[in-house]
């Protein structure tokens, strides 16, 4: 089955330290990964992808993702933590599909940083 | 924002009521989804769009109806609901439906069902 794993419900890091959001993946053919945000009462925010390339990935924020094929993992990170970056964080993988594509998201990962 | 709307922001609605959700999008993208997001949930496709063209139903149950006039106006028409149908709904759009092209989402319209 196609799938996308996000292990931790809650991830807590202190303002200031980095933080690292977990995400292991389940696919056939090349994974395409993606990291969302959603702050409370808001639609999902794009943050990053990887699609082919370098496999330390940029996105928005501050914010960068680090693919990994051997261990089938895409990990967001971000070096400083902000309050602000206290939200909900989804994990998607492509899953190809006998009709096309659909994004299949992980069950999300709340991040608290605390000040 | 994300350049995709959706109105109203919030609905409660009984279980005989009719209802419509609206999204629209002014990327100029050619696909329009539907998802669902409950609590503790991850969040579930209901519907795919392409060119005004229904690509997907992912199961969803008839009191759910979709329209999709055009490329940038889709439609959730909601009767008879359930209460276990209270839940975000999220409206997103893409350029293609290529496995990497990147949807963007609406606010979403909290749904409640009474």
């Amino acid at each position: 089955a196609q799938s996308v794993a996000q292990p931790e419900d809650q991830v807590n890091v202190a303002e200031g330290n980095p933080l690292t959001v977990k995400c292991t993946y389940s696919v056939s053919g090349n994974p395409y990964l993606f990291w969302y945000v959603q702050y409370p009462n808001r639609g999902l925010q794009f943050l990053l992808k990887y699609i082919t390339g370098d496999n330390l990935v940029k996105g928005s924020y501050g914010f960068e993702a680090e693919f990994n094929k051997s261990q089938t993992s895409f990990h967001l990170k971000k070096p400083s933590a902000l309050v602000s970056d206290s939200a909900l964080y989804f994990c998607a993988v492509r899953a190809v599909m006998e009709y096309g594509n659909k994004l299949v998201f992980g069950a999300g990962t709340i991040l608290r940083v605390k000040s | 924002e994300t350049g995709v709307t959706q109105t109203p922001r919030h609905l409660v609605m009984g279980m005989t009521n009719k209802k419509s959700l609206k999204c629209e999008q002014h990327l100029g993208h050619n696909a329009m989804y539907w998802y669902k997001q409950s609590a503790k949930k991850p969040l579930e496709l209901m519907f795919v769009y392409n060119f005004k063209e229904q690509t997907e139903n992912n199961s969803v149950p008839s009191r759910f109806s979709p329209e999709c006039p055009n490329s940038s106006h889709l439609f959730l028409h909601l009767h008879t609901l359930q209460p276990e149908d209270s839940a975000l709904y999220l409206c997103a759009s893409s350029r293609g439906t290529g496995g990497e092209e990147t949807q963007y989402f609406g606010p979403g319209t909290r749904l409640l069902v009474l």
